[in-house]
């Protein structure tokens, strides 16, 4: 079974431009999550969907950040412009949900670096 | 506020020396704690969910246990393979399912 994937591994960007990082669940998990972690910090919760719905977006830094989840399937998160205190990784991860089967599974992650 | 507290930040231990990392953690009920074991650039990794006071799981060298306040992941007889950065985050009971709270993470080496 596949697992969580992400594309693009690394990117290096200049501030003000705009990167867009791409995340496939696992198949058959309707909860979606991104995560990130900045340097030396600990992972901290951006945002949930439940499908293609915004179940929660409370961890989103501001408005410069758009995550989108076409269709229930995979998702985007666009930063646009990016500053420099945006560089970290962003995980992106999900699982089914279900009361006992809530385990968050992650991907290996998209390292954005901004300069 | 949820708060997890993960110690020692690092551990250094020579091959077959056994240890336990801590985990703390202050949640208003807990839906589940997992720990994650996270590899130099990659993602972090499942190694198991715990739902209740006084459950415990193992994989192969490790053990993970379960108090109402903390969770130790004892560590039997390290191999140099079991390096990493290891997770601890906890679920809580009110909110969604992404309601998670991370730890910075314990750093654990093993030399051979």
């Amino acid at each position: 079974e596949a697992g969580v994937t992400q594309f693009p591994s690394h990117s290096v960007i200049e501030k003000g431009q705009t990167v867009t990082l791409r995340c496939d669940p696992i198949s058959g998990h309707d909860n979606l999550y991104w995560y990130r972690r900045v340097m030396g910090k600990e992972i901290k919760f951006l945002l949930h969907f439940v499908k293609e719905s915004k179940q929660d977006e409370s961890g989103m830094p501001n408005n410069r950040f758009l995550a989108e989840r076409t269709g229930g399937t995979y998702s985007t998160l666009k930063v646009q412009p990016a500053e420099l205190e945006d560089s970290g990784v962003y995980f992106c991860a999900s699982s089914q949900g279900t009361v006992r089967r809530n385990t968050i599974y992650f991907g290996e992650g998209s390292w954005l670096t901004v300069v | 506020e949820d708060q997890v507290t993960q110690s020692p930040e690092a551990l250094r231990l020579q091959e077959g020396e056994s240890s336990s990392l801590n985990c703390s953690y202050t949640v208003s009920g807990l839906r589940g704690l997992f720990w994650y074991r996270q590899d130099p650039g990659k993602g972090p990794e499942f190694l198991f969910t715990l739902y209740s006071a006084g459950e415990e799981k193992e994989k192969e060298r490790l053990k993970a246990t379960l108090t109402k306040k903390e969770s130790f992941l004892h560590i039997t007889a390290p191999k140099p393979e079991d390096s990493a950065t290891y997770l601890c985050a906890v679920q809580p009971l009110s909110g969604g399912y992404q309601k998670v709270t991370f730890g910075i993470g314990t750093k654990l080496q093993v030399i051979p």
